[in-house]
Order: structure tokens, then sequence, then C-alpha cells
């Protein structure tokens, strides 16, 4: 069965620091990869995905992630954070092999940026 | 351009009342599906479907009812409401079943059940 892990329930960084967020998955065929974003009391945001290609992906608000297949990982980074990026963030992934139909989400990651 | 659109945003029931929440998008998406979302758990799958008349299960169903009639609506029915059933509820849609699409998502619906 699939699976999607986020190991940090919290992230904490100061303003003009890099930021990393972790996501590793579990899959039986070839993973599409996605992150979205939840600010208070609204749905999610879609920021960025991988489906197939070059490992590292660009998205919205300056967010980048990079898909490693050795390590089943997708890390959302993002080198400058700003306050704003304060928000609860969900890695999810989509199993190609029994028809991707089931989009799987993590628990999520509260990152919070001091400034 | 609305997007997808949930109703109601707060609803309060009792045990064993029943209820439906709306679901309508007007991007003409194929795909719509519905999420509960629990503090600690992220979102759980309930229900999708793939296209007008065609629906299946997600990782929790039980308790839940789906139609999809048109393409653009897809309301979810309790039919006699539990507790445990108090949560966040997320409609979501996207483009196409080659599955390579993004999720759109409602702004959600607050349930709690007494």
């Amino acid at each position: 069965a699939q699976s999607v892990a986020q190991p940090e329930d919290q992230v904490n960084v100061a303003e003009g620091n890099p930021l990393t967020v972790k996501c590793t998955y579990s899959v039986s065929g070839n993973p599409y990869l996605f992150w979205y974003v939840q600010y208070p009391n609204r749905g999610l945001q879609f920021l960025l995905k991988y489906i197939t290609g070059d490992n590292l992906v660009k998205g919205s608000y300056g967010f980048e992630a990079e898909f490693n297949k050795s390590q089943t990982s997708f890390h959302l980074k993002k080198p400058s954070a700003l306050v704003s990026d304060s928000a609860l963030y969900f890695c999810a992934v989509r199993d190609t092999r029994t028809g991707g139909f089931k989009t799987i989400f993590g628990a999520g990651t509260r990152l919070f940026v001091k400034a | 351009n609305a997007g997808v659109t949930q109703t109601p945003k707060f609803q309060v029931l009792k045990t064993g009342q029943s209820m439906t929440l709306q679901c309508a998008q007007d991007m003409n998406h194929e795909y719509m599906s519905w999420y509960r979302q629990d503090p600690g758990m992220g979102l759980r799958l309930i229900h999708y479907s793939v296209g007008a008349g065609i629906t299946d299960q997600g990782e929790v169903p039980n308790g839940y009812n789906v139609s999809r009639s048109t393409t653009e609506d897809f309301p979810l029915r309790l039919l006699s409401a539990a507790p445990s059933q108090t949560s966040v509820y997320f409609c979501a849609s996207s483009l196409g079943v080659a599955n390579t699409g993004e999720l759109f998502f409602g702004e959600g619906s607050r349930l709690t059940v007494l």
C-alpha cells in the first residue's frame, strides 16, 4: 500500500534562512509526488509536483523540491524563508501502478518562520 | 471563475441525523474526491469519482455515501451521523484521469456531531 511520511510535526526557521520540510514515500510503482500548503481556515493550495524528468522541480512562491528515488524522498526547500511562509505543508503521493486515482497525504508539517 | 465550491461551511448535527455536504466545480474536471482532515492525521480519502456515474471508495468510506450524476456536482451524504465523523471535510477535483494533474480544493466544511 502506498504511504507518505512527514517525520517532523513542526519546523522552526528564522526569516532569511533556508528551510527544508522532509517527506518520504512508499509506493509499489512509479510515484507522482506533490506538495500542498494550507493557510489557517483555508483549503489546500498546490505548490509543485514531480511527474517525470528533472529531479529538481520548482514551484510557486520560490519553493522547490528534490526527488530522490534511491532514498524515496521528496523534500521541500526554499533558499530564504519569509514570515508569510508560515503555514501547514502536506506531501502527497499518487501511485501510478494502481491507476493513480488515489492521492494519499502525509500528516502535515507546520512551518513557523520567525522574524 | 469560482473553482471548487463547498456548502455549508459550518454544520452542527446531533448523533443519528443525516445531512449532505455539497460540492460543485466549474472547471469541467473529470476527477472529484472527498477528504476529511483530522489533527495529526493529514487528509484521508473518503470517496472519489472519475466521471459522471462512476464512484469508488477511498481509505475511510464507512458511514458515507456519494453519487455523481453530473460532471459538476459530487455530494457527500452522511446517513446517520456519529461523533467520530466530527471533522473538516474537503472536496477536491482535478482535470482528466491521466492522473498527472494537481488537486484543486474547496474551502472546507467544518462538521460537528454532538
